[in-house]
């Protein structure tokens, strides 16, 4: 079974510029995550959508951070404009259903702000 | 307000010793709980979870402890073995939408 695929792995930009990161989940898992994880923490929730419609977004800086699942497939999250806090790595997560069972890491991409 | 956090952030143990990482939560509501490992570049690997109607699960060369008590997680790692480097998380699941809620993670270091 293929995994959770992330791309690109790394990304430098100048604040201010915009960015986007995608997400391709394991076929068949209806449940995606977007997570941030700032050097030296814990993996913080940003967005979880089951298919394509949005079920939580409550930590997502709306201001400047979207993020669609068009078809209930693949996913990008954009962020537009880039604050040197934006810093973290970026992780994509899938699971069957909206449970904690059967989570899927992407290996993420490392954003750094500038 | 509600978190989970780890204790020690380095542990440092001998090639062959039993490790154990230590995890305090704070929602009395969680029920349950996943141990994950994550390697230099790659995101959390599963290793063990826990549901809250129970004190103990075992896998493979590792075993969860859970203490609703004094709301406590212990992952415990038999035989260390220098490919259990990593950085360790405890993940709470919080809310109906099963959201997970990471502790900051701590750092398994073996020595040979």
């Amino acid at each position: 079974e293929a995994g959770v695929a992330q791309s690109p792995r790394y990304k430098i930009i100048e604040k201010r510029q915009s960015v986007a990161f995608w997400c391709n989940p394991i076929s068949g898992h209806a449940t995606l995550y977007w997570y941030q994880q700032i050097l030296g923490q814990g993996p913080k929730l940003l967005i979880q959508f089951q298919n394509n419609g949005v079920v939580d977004d409550s930590q997502l800086p709306k201001d400047r951070f979207s993020a669609e699942r068009l078809k209930g497939v693949d996913s990008t999250l954009k962020i537009q404009p880039a604050k040197l806090e934006d810093s973290a790595v970026y992780l994509c997560a899938s699971s069957y259903q909206p449970l904690p069972d059967g989570y899927t890491f992407g290996s993420g991409t490392r954003l750094t702000v500038v | 307000g509600e978190s989970v956090g780890l204790h020690l952030p380095t542990l440092s143990v001998q090639e062959g010793d039993n490790s154990i990482i230590n995890c305090a939560y704070s929602n009395s509501a969680s029920d349950y709980f996943i141990w994950y490992k994550q390697e230099s570049g790659k995101g959390p690997q599963f290793i063990i979870d826990i549901r809250s109607n129970m004190d103990k699960r075992q896998g493979q060369r590792v075993t969860v402890l859970l203490n609703k008590t004094v709301k406590h997680l212990s992952l415990q790692i038999a035989a260390t073995q220098p490919g259990d480097s990593a950085v360790y998380f405890c993940a709470e699941n919080t809310g109906a939408n099963s959201k997970l809620t990471f502790g900051k993670g701590i750092t398994l270091s073996v020595r040979p």
